[in-house]
């Protein structure tokens, strides 16, 4: 069966400093990755998706990047911390048949 | 994707059935009713997705109604741990690179 891990689960980093998120998906090949964010209280924000290696496509601009260097490793990254960056951050991953989106257990950032 | 309408909260007995409604009046042809649920500090997880047949699966069943502009979902023996935030998402069934549009839900308390 398909399986996706997030990690860590909470994390406390100061403002300016790097970031450094990862997700994998395993019993699958070629998913469709997400990162998504939800600030308290609200709906979720997607950031960036991608449908193979090396490809990224971003929503929204902002101080966050992605990566996916393998197939089912998706990686959420920054290079400094502001604290507007502060949520829970979800991965999420389609399959061959493309209509059901799974998350993970997401990571939650606070950035003081 | 066409809007739905969610009550914002409900309460529940344990033990007995949950129906949460959903009303999705304007929904297209090709547009599936979704439905995922989020437990506090969790990732959101699927439940069940329908287009016009009802449909049912270990966790819950989907009635939709004939000219399919509105749903129930049925949790049929509702526990203490079915509390969370449940959301009705109507789209077409191939989500390829866009992302899942969650509202603001309704939120379901199972009570002792």
């Amino acid at each position: 069966s398909q399986t996706i891990h997030q990690w860590p689960a909470t994390l406390v980093q100061p403002v300016g400093s790097p970031l450094s998120l990862e997700c994998t998906v395993e019993g699958t090949s070629n998913p469709n990755l997400y990162w998504y964010r939800q600030a308290a209280g609200r709906g979720l924000q997607l950031l960036f998706y991608s449908v193979g290696i090396g490809q990224i496509s971003s929503e929204v601009p902002q101080n966050l990047s992605a990566s996916r260097p393998q197939d089912r490793q998706f990686i959420l990254s920054s290079k400094k911390l502001l604290l507007s960056d502060s949520g829970f951050y979800l991965c999420a991953w389609t399959g061959t048949g493309k209509n059901i989106q799974y998350f993970g257990a997401g990571t939650r950032l606070s950035v003081l | 994707d066409a809007k739905t309408t969610q009550p914002p909260s409900m309460d529940c007995a344990e033990g007995r059935a949950a129906n949460l409604p959903c009303n999705h009046s304007t929904i297209s042809g090709n547009e599936y009713v979704y439905w995922y649920r989020q437990i506090h500090s969790q990732g959101p997880q699927y439940i069940i997705h329908g287009l016009k047949n009802n449909e049912t699966n270990e966790m819950a069943s989907l009635i939709i109604t004939e000219d399919r502009k509105s749903s129930t979902l049925i949790l049929p023996h509702a526990t203490l741990r079915d509390t969370a935030v449940y959301y009705c998402i109507v789209r077409v069934v191939y989500i390829g690179n866009t992302p899942l549009v969650f509202g603001k839900g309704t939120r379901l308390s199972v009570i002792a």
